[in-house]
């Protein structure tokens, strides 16, 4: 069974620039999160999707946004980058409740210049 | 402000005792507590969670303990292995339910398995 996956893994981009960053579940989990990792920091919850509809959002700027397609896939879209957008995006997923934890990915890797 | 807080950056133990992870939250809304491990280029591995409505939840070598009164939760790991050697994160939810469950990370505790 596939985990969840990332693409791209990594990515150079520009200051200005918008850029999307997608996700695949694994199959039959219907939750969706996106984390925001910088370097010596734990991640940062950027917002939770659930049945298509965002449920709730971490403290970032609307320049962060995103999208839960009904095959419960997700986008995370940045638009404006900055050079402080520089982190690792992690997509998380789950089946069951909140104990069960969340599967994550192997996150994008994501450069501004 | 740090809501969940693991004030050890690193810690070094030496196979086979045991390793003792701490961390501190201050959000009293926070019903769940979770562990992650995190290799490098790798995303985090969940490992345990507890309710807080316990004070202990085991599984195999892991054991979490919840001290609510004191807003303390560690991590037990009994024997240590080589293989644990990773970065280690504390969570936290709120659970609010509807599908809103976004965690609260710590900064990590970087755990050492020395031979």
């Amino acid at each position: 069974d596939a985990g969840v996956t990332q693409s791209p893994t990594h990515l150079i981009k520009t200051r200005g620039q918008h850029v999307t960053l997608r996700c695949s579940p694994i199959s039959g989990h219907k939750s969706v999160s996106w984390y925001q990792q910088v370097l010596g920091q734990g991640p940062q919850f950027i917002f939770q999707y659930y049945e298509e509809e965002e449920r709730q959002r971490g403290n970032f700027p609307d320049q962060f946004s995103g999208h839960q397609f009904p095959n419960y896939s997700s986008e995370l879209n940045v638009n404006a980058l900055l050079l402080g957008d520089s982190a690792l995006y992690l997509c998380a997923s789950r089946f069951q409740g909140p104990l069960y934890g969340y599967t994550f990915g192997s996150g994008t890797r994501l450069t501004v210049v | 402000d740090q809501q969940v807080k693991q004030n050890s950056p690193s810690l070094s133990v030496q196979e086979g005792r045991i390793s003792i992870l701490n961390c501190d939250y201050t959000n009293s809304m926070f019903d769940y507590f979770l562990w992650y491990k995190k290799y490098p280029a790798e995303g985090p591995t969940f490992l345990i969670s507890i309710s807080s409505i316990k004070d202990k939840n085991e599984d195999g070598r892991f054991t979490v303990f919840l001290n609510k009164s004191a807003k303390h939760l560690s991590l037990h790991i009994v024997p240590s292995q080589p293989g644990d050697s990773a970065v280690y994160f504390c969570a936290a939810s709120d659970g609010r339910g509807g599908g809103a469950d976004g965690l609260t990370f710590g900064k990590g505790t970087h755990l050492i398995i020395q031979p």
